[in-house]
């Protein structure tokens, strides 16, 4: 099955601990992003990736670093969170050309 | 500066009736235009998208959208709403130039959905 997969789908840990998010997706999908939603500002893109090692900044990554050594993987990681990073994240991978996004389930995180 | 409005954040429709979800859209050149559905605790899911041609498009569950270039609108709508309808709805809009914003998608802020019995 086509599938997007983030892990964890719950997250509650405390301020300035380093955590990842981890995304996977089975179908050799090139581009790959992350997305915060938050109440009332809809999906705002954080990270961006066009192909292995080629990722690019979106409208919010203060604070997130991504990496993306193989095509299928595209973690997300919080050096230190901080409270306004609890949010619920969403990551997505299309293929190439004019293509729908698949997302996966999310992941709601909350930093204490 | 690419954006999309969704002006209402609730629609309310009874079951039956049809319904419509308002997208306005400002990108340079032409776009690529999208729909999602989001329901309780998953992800989004693919409605349906506009790429060039006829201006409306048919997509997943019996909706259809109508892209009007002059209003820079691309409205989603179902002939006859169900109670399974709702959810949250998000319009995007992908960029077709070829500059920095190549292959990026900008969503507007999510409309509710409420179809009642």
């Amino acid at each position: 099955e086509a599938q997007v997969t983030q892990n964890p789908r719950y997250l509650i840990t405390v301020t300035g601990k380093k955590l990842t998010v981890t995304c996977s997706q089975n179908m050799n999908h090139e581009y790959m992003s992350w997305y915060r939603q938050d109440p009332g500002l809809g999906l705002r893109q954080i990270y961006y990736s066009m192909n292995v090692e080629v990722t690019d900044k979106g409208d919010v990554p203060e604070g997130y670093k991504v990496s993306r050594k193989e095509k299928r993987n595209f973690p997300l990681i919080l050096e230190s969170p901080s409270p306004n990073q609890t949010s619920l994240y969403f990551c997505a991978s299309r293929d190439r050309g004019i293509t729908e996004a698949f997302f996966g389930q999310g992941t709601r995180l909350t930093v204490v | 500066a690419q954006s999309v409005a969704q002006p209402e954040d609730q629609v309310n429709v009874a079951e039956g009736n049809p319904l419509t979800v308002k997208c306005t859209y400002s990108v340079s050149g032409n776009p690529y235009l999208f729909w999602y559905v989001q329901y309780p605790n998953r992800g989004l899911q693919f409605l349906l998208k506009y790429i060039t041609g006829d201006n409306l498009v048919k997509g997943s569950y019996g909706f259809e959208a109508e892209f009007n270039k002059s209003q820079t609108s691309f409205h989603l709508k179902k002939p006859s709403a169900l109670v399974s309808d709702s959810a949250l709805y998000f319009c995007a809009v992908r960029p077709a130039d070829r500059g920095s914003t190549l292959g990026r998608l900008y969503f507007g802020r999510g409309t509710q959905l409420t179809v009642w019995p």
